[in-house]
């Protein structure tokens, strides 16, 4: 298996709702990543998970809880999201030990009303 | 940290023509240049990649050059065919960290 998958591929929710994005990879990767995409912009790195510890977050906001469970499994929760969350939000993967590349998921359109 | 700049902004060729993509950083401890294409709604799709060590690397009708010296690498894209068209992002990495250019979205005009 050499894709990412990522669930839901859309999602529309309330700002009360809670809702989590689920992204999976059984490429052996022991990094992975959610990146937040606007139209037309580059990718905006929000957590990256190494070795299924969290190793970097880029000061998102606490509405957005990252949960890695596994080496294969990457969670994204969400709760009181705002309308200005909405976008393409993308998981990646790689293995730091042997590549730099990272293999991208298809992505999950979440839309807040 | 990084600053990856990314030109043009927008690009339009006419088919057949070439097209090339310029990116500039500042780490010289970055040392992996890959360039992503995303088409509409996809995710992005690693077209070519070259390291520090390497100055030039062709795939096809694509190639990307390295100047370690001067920071800067280049996407080219020879006899572009219409399904060139999307949006293109050139990256360096430090480490696991990405840093992206801020795109160029080109059109191939048949």
């Amino acid at each position: 298996d050499t894709e990412v998958t990522q669930t839901p591929k859309h999602l529309v929710m309330g700002m009360t709702n809670k809702k989590s994005l689920k992204c999976e990879q059984h490429m052996g990767h022991r990094a992975m990543y959610w990146y937040k995409q606007k139209a037309k912009k580059p990718p905006e790195l929000m957590f990256v998970y190494s070795y299924e510890k969290l190793s970097i977050n880029e000061s998102v906001p606490s509405r957005f809880s990252p949960e890695c469970p596994n080496s294969s499994l990457l969670n994204l929760h969400l709760h009181a999201l705002q309308p200005e969350d909405s976008a393409l939000y993308l998981c990646a993967s790689s293995h730091p030990r042997v590549s730099n590349e990272q293999f991208f998921g298809p992505g999950t359109r979440l839309t807040v009303l | 940290g990084e600053n990856v700049e990314q030109h043009p902004s927008t690009l339009s060729v006419q088919e057949g023509d070439s097209a090339v993509i310029k990116c500039t950083y500042s780490d010289s401890a970055s040392n992996y240049f890959p360039w992503y294409k995303q088409e509409l709604g996809k995710r992005p799709q690693l077209i070519i990649d070259i390291r520090s060590n390497v100055g030039e690397k062709k795939d096809q009708r694509i190639a990307v050059t390295l100047n370690k010296t001067a920071k800067h690498f280049s996407l080219h894209i020879t006899e572009t065919q219409p399904e060139d068209s999307a949006v293109y992002f050139c990256a360096a990495i430090t480490g696991n960290q990405f840093y992206f250019g801020t795109g160029t979205s080109l059109t191939v005009i048949p």
